[in-house]
């Protein structure tokens, strides 16, 4: 595609219940990059594929967090059993390749947890 | 919409001024560094980089420059625009084995003033 795709845009939840947040990169980008945004505050790393193997997940708060990308393209960002302090703008990025270090982001998934 | 940044540090400058935006990183290792800017409702966009072997680096109305002896970062933008408005953040890149891992800094908010 044109750009890094996420969906859905906003996503309204109770707590207790799990998401699954999608991110569709740009079309031959080998590296996917999941990171995490609070008002105010840089993107915090949360985890990185490069295709379809999880390189880095050093950045996932806990277990009820986790991320795969099965065929390497598409990816998927779930939160288990959710808090309100999951609340928080969600983004995903993408590059070239491993080495490339221009990461391009999409809009981002706006998480409520209620 | 997505409020970007709430108590940011801000820099109010005059249409038509030069901006300097000013960032201090943490990791004397870090090889890589980025500039990005966030507008409201939209995921960071890459402005400029620069690698840790040099100490300036020039873009289209934006200069980036590097002082790794005080690990200091400074974007420089040229007659400065209403489009311009934007939260900027730095980031560093914390090279490990996996590859690329970006680390973000707090971001300041430019406020251009017509």
């Amino acid at each position: 595609g044109a750009g890094v795709s996420q969906s859905p845009r906003y996503k309204v939840t109770k707590r207790g219940q799990d998401v699954a947040l999608r991110c569709d990169p740009i079309s031959g980008h080998v590296s996917l990059y999941w990171y995490r945004q609070a008002l105010g505050q840089g993107p915090e790393f949360l985890t990185y594929f490069n295709y379809e193997a999880q390189q880095d997940k050093s950045g996932l708060p806990n277990d009820r967090f986790s991320a795969e990308r099965p065929e390497g393209s598409i990816s998927t960002l779930t939160i288990q059993r959710t808090e309100q302090r999951d609340s928080a703008m969600y983004r995903c990025a993408s590059s070239l390749g491993p080495t490339n270090e221009k990461l391009f982001f999409g809009s981002g998934t706006q998480l409520s947890v209620l | 919409g997505e409020s970007v940044g709430l108590h940011l540090p801000t820099l109010s400058v005059q249409e038509g001024d030069n901006s300097i935006i000013n960032c201090a990183y943490s990791n004397s290792a870090s090889d890589y560094f980025i500039w990005y800017k966030q507008e409201s409702g939209k995921g960071p966009q890459f402005i400029i980089d620069i690698r840790s072997n040099m100490d300036k680096r020039q873009g289209q109305r934006v200069t980036v420059l590097l002082n790794k002896t005080v690990k200091h970062l400074s974007l420089q933008i040229a007659a400065t625009q209403p489009g311009d408005s934007a939260v900027y953040f730095c980031a560093e890149r914390v090279r490990n084995n996996a590859g690329n891992m970006l680390t973000f800094g707090g971001g300041t908010r430019l406020m251009v003033k017509p």
